[in-house]
């Protein structure tokens, strides 16, 4: 089974600086996908950003970015510019490909999150 | 409505009611997914449906029940659950595919066993 490991549980940043969320997983998988997830308070879980294990090249939405080291297992992600309304819970998510044979591999494995608190 | 849809929001049963959660998929997924959000715990996978046919059962306890009548609707079954299955209980779609496909959730269901 693939674990999924967030080792900061809580993180606190100020409005327009960065911050860095960490996330290392293990897998003996050569192909995956990483996800991030972040699920405000109270509200939906929503996809912030994705990363396929054959793509060398990190992976950016806007303010996002990731910093994807496929041999040393580890997948963190960059909040630049910080706002408010990044306050939430972030979510590391591990996928396997999906296999038609199988018909199975696509469930999500989750980190335990890690809370981000933003402030003014 | 739009997006994964479930009702209700929140849900306080005692430990003999039987009760049901509902999920509705508004956006053409043929997969759907059950899982479970404990306080200080990472999100559990319960059950994965694709095409209606259930893969995956990741050892829940026989007291939940899921049940997928089409694609667009899931449903959980719960009977006789103990206060530690108090969690807020999420539902998922995606288009699975080969690669990976992101997992659209909804709102879930806060649920309460006293």
């Amino acid at each position: 089974a693939q674990t999924v490991t967030q080792s900061q549980p809580e993180m606190s940043v100020q409005e327009a600086e960065t911050v860095t969320l960490s996330c290392t997983y293990d897998t003996s998988e050569n192909n995956y996908y990483l996800f991030w997830y972040k699920q405000p308070p109270s509200r939906q879980m929503i996809l912030v950003i994705r990363q396929e294990a054959y793509k060398q090249q990190n992976a950016t939405e806007n303010r996002f970015s990731v910093n994807f080291q496929k041999a040393a297992k580890s997948f963190s992600l960059k909040i630049s510019d910080s706002q408010l309304g990044d306050t939430a819970m972030y979510f590391c998510a591990f996928m396997k490909p999906f296999l038609v044979d199988s018909n199975s591999g696509y469930a999500l494995n989750f980190g335990k999150g890690t809370s981000l608190l933003v402030t003014p | 409505e739009t997006g994964v849809t479930q009702t209700p929001r929140h849900l306080v049963m005692g430990m003999t009611n039987k009760k049901s959660l509902k999920c509705e998929q508004h956006l053409g997924h043929n997969a759907m997914y059950w899982y479970k959000q404990s306080a200080k715990k990472p999100l559990e996978l319960m059950f994965v449906y694709n095409f209606k046919e259930q893969t995956e059962n990741n050892s829940v306890p026989s007291r939940f029940s899921p049940e997928c009548p089409n694609s667009s609707h899931l449903f959980l079954h719960l009977h006789t659950l103990q206060p530690e299955d108090s969690a807020l209980y999420l539902c998922a779609s995606s288009q699975v595919a080969s690669g990976g496909n992101e997992q659209f959730f909804g709102p879930g269901t806060r649920l309460t066993v006293l």
